[in-house]
């Protein structure tokens, strides 16, 4: 059973500071990872991707991965209260049969108060 | 820019009714899944395909059904609506299985059995 599990929420943080979302992962044959947001009602829209060791930084956003640790995390700098959402871990599996398939964690609620 | 087109928005069926989900892209793109989302959870795979005629079990297949007669449609059906089938419905394409292709999601349905 490939598990991706977040840190529970919810999440609360005042506007300004660094929010921190974790994410961990059982299958050691993951290959890449996803970090979407989502509003209430809405659908998941992609915000990062991140596939090598390290981190990788796109504005106010940085995902961090440790595939030894299989472990991922996106800090959110800056924090608005327009960041207020669930934000979903994806997980996609390595090999010829994963089929671009994802597994999904459950979601951690931030909320970004002023 | 279409991208993935979900139908209906909102459907509010009775116990043992059937209806289908209609999902279509404009992308081209050869994979196809339907997943769903319950209330504060993350997102669990129903059914995939890789291509028109090729189709396959996800995570939560039981009480529904798929088809994947052309590259664009991937319909979902559901012939005995169960209060359990009660969630939100997203479908989702990526043009290929390679590791640093994300999913693009639809809207999504939003069904209720009652």
């Amino acid at each position: 059973q490939k598990e991706v599990e977040q840190n529970s929420g919810p999440l609360s943080v005042p506007e300004g500071a660094i929010a921190s979302l974790n994410c961990t992962y059982s299958d050691r044959g993951s290959q890449s990872f996803f970090w979407y947001r989502q509003y209430s009602g809405k659908s998941p829209e992609l915000i990062m991707s991140i596939y090598s060791n390290g981190d990788k930084e796109d504005g106010r956003f940085t995902a961090q991965l440790n595939k030894a640790s299989q472990y991922v995390s996106l800090l959110i700098r800056d924090s608005q209260p327009s960041d207020s959402a669930t934000y979903l871990c994806a997980v996609r599996h390595g090999g010829g049969t994963s089929y671009g398939k994802l597994t999904f964690g459950q979601g951690t609620i931030l909320t970004v108060h002023p | 820019n279409a991208g993935v087109t979900q139908t209906p928005k909102f459907r509010i069926l009775k116990i043992g009714q059937s209806m289908t989900l209609q999902c279509a892209q404009d992308m081209n793109h050869n994979y196809m899944y339907w997943y769903r989302q319950d209330p504060g959870m993350g997102l669990k795979l129903i059914y995939y395909s890789v291509g028109a005629g090729i189709t396959d079990k996800g995570e939560v297949p039981n009480g529904y059904n798929v088809s994947r007669s052309t590259t664009e449609d991937f319909p979902l059906r559901l012939e005995l609506a169960a209060p359990s089938q009660t969630s939100v419905y997203f479908c989702a394409s990526t043009g290929t299985a390679d590791s640093n292709q994300p999913q693009h999601f639809g809207d999504g349905t939003r069904l209720s059995i009652l």
